[in-house]
């Protein structure tokens, strides 16, 4: 069965150190793969995406992913977390080419000044 | 350019009461998501529509949950008679095609007491 895992509920950084969100996947074949924010009271916001290629994705906000196939990973990072970064992550699967996206439980960031 | 809409934003309405929400999708997007985001999960879908005609519903409850897209722009998600474990948020997404990226809107939290 197709699914994604977050294993991660809570995360707490101080600003400034650096970020690593994992996320793994369960997928018969290459899927696209995603990263969302959600920060309170907002919709979901894009954060970068891995269709096929270049397998680190340089996103928005100074994120970044590696798609490692051999370990069904899709880890999220960030060299220096800024405070503003405090929000909820979610990875997301999805077959190539359609809507049918599957997302984890999602990583609740928290930033310390 | 104006994101996703939707109203309300929150929503409190006791248990077997009927509710109802709007969204607003991005102009000239053709294909609008509904999903559902439980409390600590990840959003799940469950309605497409491709234009004015729902092309994926098998994840809505058709038996309390309707949806419209009359014109093919805005949409309704409707729920009568409401229950305690529809108490989530409501996000509505939209996208150019159903194989582009899925933008999505701030949500509709609903409290059913």
């Amino acid at each position: 069965a197709q699914s994604v895992t977050q294993p991660d509920i809570h995360i707490t950084v101080s600003e400034g150190a650096s970020l690593e969100l994992r996320c793994n996947y369960s997928y018969g074949a290459t899927p696209y793969l995603f990263w969302y924010v959600q920060s309170p009271g907002q919709g979901l916001q894009l954060l970068l995406k891995y269709f096929s290629g270049d397998t680190l994705v340089q996103g928005i906000k100074g994120f970044e992913a590696e798609f490692k196939r051999s370990q069904s990973s899709f880890n999220l990072r960030k060299p220096s977390v800024h405070w503003s970064d405090a929000a909820e992550y979610f990875c997301a699967v999805g077959p190539s080419g359609t809507y049918k996206y599957i997302f984890g439980t999602g990583t609740r960031l928290k930033v310390l000044a | 350019e104006a994101g996703v809409v939707q109203s309300p934003r929150y929503k409190i309405i006791e248990k077997k009461q009927p509710v109802a929400f709007w969204c607003n999708p991005i102009s000239g997007h053709n294909t609008l998501y509904w999903y559902l985001q439980n409390l600590g999960q990840g959003p799940e879908l469950l309605i497409r529509y491709e234009n004015e005609e729902a092309v994926d519903d098998s994840q809505l409850p058709k038996d309390r949950f309707s949806a419209e897209r009359l014109k093919g722009v805005d949409s309704t998600l409707k729920i009568q008679p409401a229950e305690l474990g529809d108490s989530a948020v409501y996000l509505c997404a939209s996208s150019f095609t159903s194989s582009n990226e899925q933008f999505f809107g701030p949500g509709t939290r609903l409290t059913v007491l």
